[in-house]
């Protein structure tokens, strides 16, 4: 069974960057697409990106923010960088993967971590 | 872009009662949506994908329909667990992770 689980800072401050990781246990970041998504507090869910294990990545093209995920086969992780963060960016970060293929259903999600952009 | 919009946005049922939620795609999507369930605290949940089809070790009280536009998932008799916020996304336009606003199920 897939497990993933997110790290990185819980504080962020305005107009630096957010970075995050997922662990990926259980299973091989090969052959899928991981997914990062974020929720603002009482909000719904926003879709931010996804990579493919070859590095190949697509990002939604309403963020204000610039934002980069990549990916480490290596370490079986993937990491999100989200520069010039605001207010507006403090959120619940999730890190997602569905079946193979870009366009599917997130079936395996880590816990969540809040970050917080604050001075 | 592709909008989802479920209804209603808050639903007030009681426990046992058979309830339905609504979603509705800006475009024909065939059958790539798939619910989910999120409760306090907690990641999201799949329940059903491909819009009828239950994930691994989701209860048979959940079941989805639909297709195109139209979609919906129903709860055949409310347990108290479910009273919390359910999600709509389609996977079949770009972007590819669009999500609905969400209805929140809460006990009458």
């Amino acid at each position: 069974q897939v497990q993933l689980q997110e790290s990185g800072p819980g504080l962020v401050r305005p107009s630096e960057t957010l970075s995050l990781t997922c662990s990926i246990s259980g299973g091989s970041i090969s052959s899928y697409y991981w997914t990062w998504l974020r929720q603002p507090p009482g909000k719904g869910l926003e879709w931010i990106g996804s990579i493919f294990y070859t590095g190949s990545a697509n990002y939604n093209p309403s963020l204000k923010n610039p934002v980069t995920i990549s990916v480490d086969t290596s370490q079986n992780q993937f990491s999100l960088n989200l520069r010039s963060v605001t207010a507006a960016d403090t959120a619940v970060y999730y890190c997602a993967r569905g079946t193979p293929g870009l366009y599917s259903p997130l079936g395996f999600w880590g816990q969540g971590m809040l970050v917080t952009v604050s001075s | 872009d592709i909008v989802m919009t479920q209804s209603p946005a808050t639903l007030s049922a009681s426990p046992g009662e058979r309830v339905t939620l609504s979603c509705r795609a800006s475009q024909s999507i065939g059958n790539s949506l798939a619910w989910y369930q999120q409760k306090p605290g907690q990641a999201p949940r799949l329940l059903i994908s491909d819009a009828s089809t239950r994930a691994t070790g989701i209860p048979l009280r959940f079941s989805g329909s639909g297709s195109g536009t139209e979609f919906t998932l129903t709860i055949s008799s409310l347990q108290s667990e479910d009273f919390v916020v359910y999600y709509c996304q389609q996977y079949d336009h770009w972007p590819p992770h669009r999500f609905g606003q969400g209805t929140k199920l809460e006990i009458k």
